[in-house]
């Protein structure tokens, strides 16, 4: 069972443009989430997070919106560079109980194009 | 300040043989996360450790898998007598405090081929 669902496995962008990932998760007892950025062959880099008592948080170029009732968040990229091609994964967690740690989806490869 | 710190890189063994993966958390870490990913899926928690404690080990397999964090020294994930269902990229993080609003951050991975 996917709690945690990222349903783009690709999206392609313009360099400049803004970049939007989304994703969605059934857990309501998820109240902590993050986006991590991942390159082929290493490890993940934390991104940016955001705590279930806000429902924007911002960061430069990224920011995360967060929607409860509808249990969907999205990261914004903007604008997007090059760099910024890589794999983009959700995680949540829930900090009353449940596992230590977090909750994936499969991510959403994001293709920066010139 | 050295980040997440995993080897080997790469392994591979043969069905039958042990696996010993190796995680130095991050300076002042002390707690230690191993997740799991298979081809097209994303990661899978599978256990967490503090120094010398097994805290939440409730996406380990229930056989063949261990994992130790001992006092002195990296913590360690060892397969027994891996199948090929074994491949895959096994992910390190760690975090200075517990707690499940704390940021985790990931080592570069250990790349397990099972022939």
């Amino acid at each position: 069972d996917q709690q945690v669902k990222q349903n783009s496995p690709s999206l392609s962008v313009q360099e400049g443009r803004i970049s939007i990932l989304n994703c969605d998760y059934t857990n309501s007892m998820f109240d902590y989430f993050l986006w991590y950025k991942k390159y082929p062959a290493e490890g993940p880099t934390f991104l940016i997070s955001i705590s279930s008592i806000k429902d924007k948080n911002e960061d430069g170029r990224f920011t995360v919106f967060l929607n409860k009732s509808a249990k969907h968040l999205s990261l914004h990229i903007v604008p997007s560079q090059p760099g910024d091609s890589a794999v983009y994964f959700c995680a949540a967690s829930d900090s009353g109980g449940g596992a230590d740690g977090l909750t994936f989806g499969k991510g959403t490869h994001l293709i920066i194009q010139p | 300040n050295a980040g997440v710190m995993q080897n080997p890189r790469h392994l591979v063994r043969r069905r039958g043989q042990e696996a010993r993966l190796r995680c130095s958390p991050m300076k002042g870490h002390s707690h230690v996360y191993w997740y799991r990913q298979l081809p097209e899926e994303g990661l899978k928690f599978m256990v967490y450790l503090q120094k010398e404690n097994i805290i939440d080990e409730s996406g380990m397999p229930k056989e063949r898998f261990s994992a130790e964090f001992p006092k002195e020294g990296p913590s360690i994930l060892r397969i027994q007598q891996v199948v090929r269902g074994d491949s895959a990229a096994y992910f390190c993080a760690s975090s200075p405090r517990r707690g499940r609003m704390e940021t985790q951050y990931f080592g570069p991975g250990t790349r397990l081929l099972v022939l």
